[in-house]
């Protein structure tokens, strides 16, 4: 089956714009969350959909927000762009409910971004 | 707060020696899942091993196994007959259920090289 696509894989930004990075998880999979990887940060958590409603969101400003459509496919966008927001984006998705709450998470290749 | 420690920033073995990495983790859960994952220079985060917490023994994954040590709060790594292709980024991670809401908290990561 078809993995976790992230698009786009590149994606060079200036200052102050806004950017929106998408997710198609794997089939039959509800739940979808998002990383930021940073050398400096290491992996940090900043939301996770499941049928289409946020469950849990990491310590971002609310310049990080995110949305999850009804073919569980999810989008995040940063407004206002920083140099700071430059990182390694992932997306994971998993079946992540009742039973397979600790199910593995699979991850997508990542949009890394840079913000100029 | 939920916190997952790896203390080896970087380790570098022969081909064909064993290896373990170590990560402890910090959490007043009692129910939790613990993950290894690779991450290869392709960035692709792989799931190499997990372990669900209630479980006593010992996961393994051909030449993967882990050390769980639950009163410690510890879970490390062992790697048996290291191959070329064991060369990555590998992060120890956590995963508990709080109404619903689940979150990976990664450590900072142990860069493993196996020299040939």
């Amino acid at each position: 089956k078809a993995g976790v696509t992230q698009t786009p894989r590149y994606l060079i930004k200036t200052r102050g714009q806004q950017v929106t990075l998408s997710c198609s998880p794997i089939s039959g999979h509800r739940s979808v969350s998002w990383y930021q990887q940073t050398p400096g940060q290491g992996l940090q958590f900043l939301f996770e959909y499941f049928s289409e409603t946020q469950r849990n969101k990491g310590n971002f400003p609310g310049r990080f927000s995110g949305r999850q459509f009804s073919n569980s496919r999810s989008e995040m966008n940063v407004s206002t762009l920083e140099l700071g927001d430059s990182a390694l984006y992932l997306c994971a998705s998993s079946r992540g409910a009742g039973s397979f709450w600790g199910a593995e998470a699979f991850f997508g290749q990542g949009t890394r971004l840079t913000v100029v | 707060a939920q916190t997952v420690t790896q203390s080896q920033p970087e380790m570098s073995v022969q081909e064909a020696e064993t290896v373990t990495l170590s990560c402890t983790y910090d959490t007043s859960e009692s129910n939790y899942y613990l993950f290894w994952y690779k991450q290869p220079p392709s960035r692709q985060m792989i799931l190499v091993i997990r372990q669900e917490a209630y479980k006593q023994q010992n996961a393994t994954e051909n030449r993967f196994s882990v050390n769980f040590q639950k009163a410690a709060k510890s879970f490390s790594l062992k790697i048996s007959d290291s191959q070329l292709g064991d060369t990555a980024m590998y992060f120890c991670a956590f995963i508990s259920n709080i109404q619903g809401a689940q979150k990976l908290v990664f450590g900072q990561g142990t860069r493993l090289t196996i020299n040939p």
